[in-house]
């Protein structure tokens, strides 16, 4: 199993409407989690960081399932401009490895 | 510009030229990550330094790739012998370190290996 899978996609949506996706890990003793946002031919941009409680910003919305190991993001009333690459990533915080799922690519449709 | 910033931006190299990539990190951020994205994939770690230790290799850096951070600041990736499988994009991140790992990544070097 690899440490860190996400379903590459891609994911058409059409604007305004809600979407989802997981990110699943191998590794139980994982401790930190993220989100990036990778758009074409540019670097990985942080979007958000994953608590244990679960964080929302704005139409953003992280959760953590630890008994199921995975982390979740949902975009609501999603917008042209969240098209993109969304990148998870798992840090094993006994070595400090960080480690980035393959992407899930997103196209919101007008 | 106060960000991470990779020197330069593209290389084109023939195979078996060796290629050294430069990143800088943000100022203030002791510990600098190397990594390599191909199209369709997530970046795949390469090596880490916390200042200028280096602390881990991953098991893809084979013997022709080497990394240095001779102060803790800037850094170098070098390729030796350069193949065409080594075509990618070079992304250097750097962070804070614990308990605040959140990666901010330079632009990137694109190589590519004729």
């Amino acid at each position: 199993r690899k440490e860190v899978e996400q379903d590459p996609g891609p994911f058409n949506v059409p604007e305004g409407a809600t979407v989802a996706f997981n990110c699943t890990y191998s590794n139980s003793a994982s401790q930190s989690f993220f989100w990036y946002r990778q758009d074409c031919r540019k670097e990985p941009k942080l979007l958000m960081s994953v608590y244990s409680s679960g964080n929302e910003d704005g139409r953003f919305t992280a959760q953590l399932n630890r008994a199921s190991q995975y982390i979740s993001l949902l975009i609501r009333d999603s917008k042209l401009s969240d098209s993109a690459t969304y990148l998870c990533v798992v840090i094993l915080n006994r070595d400090d490895k960080i480690i980035f799922g393959k992407g899930t690519r997103l196209h919101i449709l007008p | 510009d106060t960000g991470v910033s990779q020197d330069p931006r593209h290389k084109i190299t023939k195979r078996g030229q060796n290629v050294t990539f430069r990143c800088d990190p943000i100022s203030e951020h002791n510990r600098l990550y190397w990594y390599r994205q191909t199209l369709g994939q997530g970046p795949e770690f390469l090596t880490y330094f916390q200042n200028e230790a280096q602390l881990e290799k991953s098991r893809l850096l084979s013997d022709r790739f080497s990394a240095e951070r001779p102060k803790g600041s800037f850094s170098t990736l070098e390729i030796q012998r350069t193949e065409q499988g080594d075509s990618a994009m070079y992304l250097c991140a750097s962070s804070q370190g614990q308990p605040n790992e959140k990666l901010f990544f330079g632009s990137g070097t694109q190589l590519s290996v004729l």
